[in-house]
């Protein structure tokens, strides 16, 4: 079985400062990991995946995450954050091996502080 | 560009009536989903389709049904609706699973 935890449902940040959103997964088999965006009203949108190439992966609108095996984990962060970073936040998780789900985790709105 | 389209957008349902969402994906896609989004619970998967004919059955199935009779559509059926199935119903898909999932807009179902 495959699951992802979103650590912290709430997270404020000051405009300018460091955005680190925090996803940890567990799978047995290796893990295809995603993050996706969600603004109000709006369906999911994806900011950037991790498939087994590079660790750091970088995503859109500056936004970029690391795989890390050891720590079972693939945090989240932009160096500087901006109003419109404002939304919710998905880490998912999915893998080959006859297991075609795609599981999210219950996500993490961020709120940008002017 | 359609991509994933959800009809309808919004729907109010009494209880006890039944009602189908449509899912249409124009993007030749293997396989699709079905999501419902609750406040604080994130995606829970409802019932999934690796490809045409084919269903399977997610982590919250109970009270829906789905039929995936052509590869282009996934329709989310809901019998005999319940109060608890007030949500936000969200269809995805995707070709393979290391490729990103394109959601649609999303459903906004109240059952009275």
């Amino acid at each position: 079985a495959q699951s992802v935890t979103q650590l912290g449902s709430h997270v404020s940040v000051s405009e300018g400062a460091l955005v680190l959103l925090r996803c940890n997964y567990s799978s047995s088999v290796p893990p295809y990991l995603f993050w996706y965006v969600q603004y109000p009203n709006q369906g999911l949108q994806l900011l950037l995946k991790y498939t087994s190439a590079a660790t750091l992966v970088k995503g859109i609108n500056g936004f970029e995450a690391e795989f890390k095996k050891s720590e079972t984990s693939f945090h989240l962060t932009k160096p500087s954050a901006h109003m419109s970073d404002a939304a919710e936040y998905f880490c998912a998780v999915s893998s080959n091996f006859g297991n075609e789900k795609l599981t999210f985790g219950t996500g993490t709105r961020l709120t940008i502080i002017p | 560009n359609a991509g994933v389209t959800q009809t309808p957008k919004f729907r109010v349902l009494k209880t006890g009536q039944s009602m189908t969402l449509l899912c249409a994906q124009d993007m030749n896609h293997e396989y699709m989903y079905w999501y419902r989004q609750d406040p604080g619970m994130g995606l829970r998967l409802i019932h999934y389709s690796v490809g045409e004919g084919t269903t399977a059955k997610g982590e919250v199935p109970d009270g829906y049904n789905v039929s995936r009779l052509k590869k282009q559509n996934f329709l989310l059926g809901l019998e005999s609706a319940a109060p608890s199935q007030t949500s936000v119903y969200f269809c995805a898909s995707r070709n393979s699973m290391n490729t990103e999932a394109f959601f649609g807009q999303g459903t906004r179902l109240t059952v009275v």
